[in-house]
């Protein structure tokens, strides 16, 4: 059972248009959302998140929305430039709220897409 | 900045060996985690740490053994090494606090024949 799902294997987007992507999510524990970007033979690299308090959040090109009641985020990128040419994982964990360190128990991750920036 | 140094990036082992995949941080964390990616996957937790001495299972521990026994270093162990187990494993960092992103290293390409 997969909690939380891409879609879309790949999405193609020209140069400057805006990239969307999109993710879902079944576990409603969920607290706290990731997007990674990854290059081959690299690891993932965190490009922003979003805590579950907020439904925007922003960072230079990069948008993040929460859609909390359709359990729905989605990454913006406003212009799309070669160099976004990568995969993304969508990732959640449930928050660590306890100070004892118990319930970090990692994230849930999607199984990516694969955005290609066209010239 | 180091970072998260994984090594070796690259292994080839025949079924039943066993090795330790090594993964150091420098920036202090309390949080390590080892998570396995597969082709057309996305990357799936096998243990995870939030301190020294504490360790716990994630989603896939089977074949797996970790230890902490300081912040800097979180090995994990394949015990008897099987086919099933051919991938690429990352470590990953987090700082204990809210919200912290996790920080991930390059990767362990790790084949079984």
């Amino acid at each position: 059972d997969q909690q939380v799902k891409q879609n879309s294997p790949s999405l193609s987007v020209q140069e400057g248009r805006i990239s969307i992507l999109n993710c879902d999510y079944t576990n409603s524990m969920f607290d706290y959302f990731l997007w990674y970007k990854k290059y081959p033979a690299e690891g993932p690299t965190f490009l922003i998140s979003i805590s579950s308090i907020k439904d925007k959040n922003e960072d230079g090109r990069f948008t993040v929305f929460l859609n909390k009641s359709a359990k729905h985020l989605s990454l913006h990128i406003v212009p799309s430039q070669p160099g976004d040419s990568a995969v993304y994982f969508c990732a959640a964990r449930v928050e660590d709220r306890s100070d004892s360190g118990g319930g970090a128990d990692g994230l849930t991750f999607g199984k990516g897409t694969h955005l290609i920036i066209q010239p | 900045n180091a970072g998260v140094t994984q090594t070796p990036k690259f292994q080839v082992l025949k079924t039943g060996q066993s090795m330790t995949l090594q993964c150091a941080q420098d920036m202090n964390h309390e949080y390590m985690s080892w998570y396995r990616q597969d082709p057309g996957m996305g990357l799936r937790l096998i243990h995870y740490s939030v301190g020294a001495g504490i360790t716990d299972q994630g989603e896939v521990p089977n074949g797996y053994n970790v230890s902490r026994s300081t912040t800097e270093d979180f090995p994990l162990r394949l015990l008897s090494a099987a086919p099933s187990q051919t991938s690429v494993y990352f470590c990953a960092s987090s700082a204990r606090r809210d919200n912290q992103p996790q920080h991930f290293g390059d990767g362990t390409r790790l084949s079984i024949l």
